[in-house]
């Protein structure tokens, strides 16, 4: 099964607009990842945020992580066209394995 | 710098017929994995390996086998293909063990059993 649930599905905002995107897991991990897959293309990582960690920002993404509640949001500021992709959230599990889990993805798409 | 390469792209095949998927990483990676994707599952595990040596089932094993030749090189082989086999399949490698590292992916073998 999924570990990572991504809420919203889809979102479709207007350029500088700012996007929100949530992702739930079930166990406790290390990390968790965000990427990002452009239609046809493979994901990109964009930023890993640890356990003890509970905020990040890289450019114009800023992710949270609330290990409580077993839960992590990406924040897109200001987002533009070329933002209109794919958002995984992907999580590192405690339990070993060195493996990755998915969740199922936000198709975000920004319109001039 | 290529980062990681699958062969092929694109696949054809019909029900029962095998074909082996290949990947490359040129980053000195010690893990690597193969992946699945479909309309709205996202990315499911098939096989990982995470050292030169050794591979784990993952997710969803059931139809494939793998094969870790050498750091480098990590195949995925379907014995006899079936239609559910349809996919994108993404190879990905990262440098570090467990519970750090970021994952570096290919751009997809697009596969079609009729």
């Amino acid at each position: 099964s999924q570990q990572g649930e991504e809420d919203p599905q889809a979102l479709s905002i207007q350029e500088g607009e700012n996007a929100t995107m949530n992702c739930s897991y079930k166990t406790s991990i290390n990390n968790l990842q965000w990427y990002r897959q452009n239609s046809g293309r493979g994901l990109v990582h964009l930023i890993l945020i640890r356990s003890n960690e509970r905020e990040k920002h890289s450019g114009r993404l800023r992710v949270t992580l609330d290990t409580s509640k077993k839960s992590s949001s990406l924040l897109i500021t200001a987002s533009r066209a070329a933002d209109t992709a794919s958002y995984f959230c992907a999580t590192d599990g405690t339990g070993g394995g060195n493996k990755l889990t998915f969740g199922t993805g936000t198709q975000l798409k920004v319109e001039l | 710098n290529a980062g990681v390469t699958q062969t092929p792209k694109f696949q054809v095949l019909k029900t029962g017929q095998s074909m082996t998927l290949q990947c490359a990483q040129d980053m000195n990676h010690n893990s690597m994995y193969w992946y699945r994707q479909d309309p709205g599952m996202g990315l499911r595990l098939i096989y990982y390996s995470a050292s030169e040596g050794t591979t784990d089932k993952g997710e969803v094993p059931n139809g494939y086998n793998v094969s870790r030749l050498n750091k480098r090189e990590f195949s995925l082989r379907l014995e006899s293909a079936a239609p559910s086999q349809t996919s994108v399949y993404f190879c990905a490698s990262r440098s570090k063990g467990a519970g750090t590292g970021e994952l570096f992916f290919g751009e997809g073998s697009r596969l079609t059993v009729l």
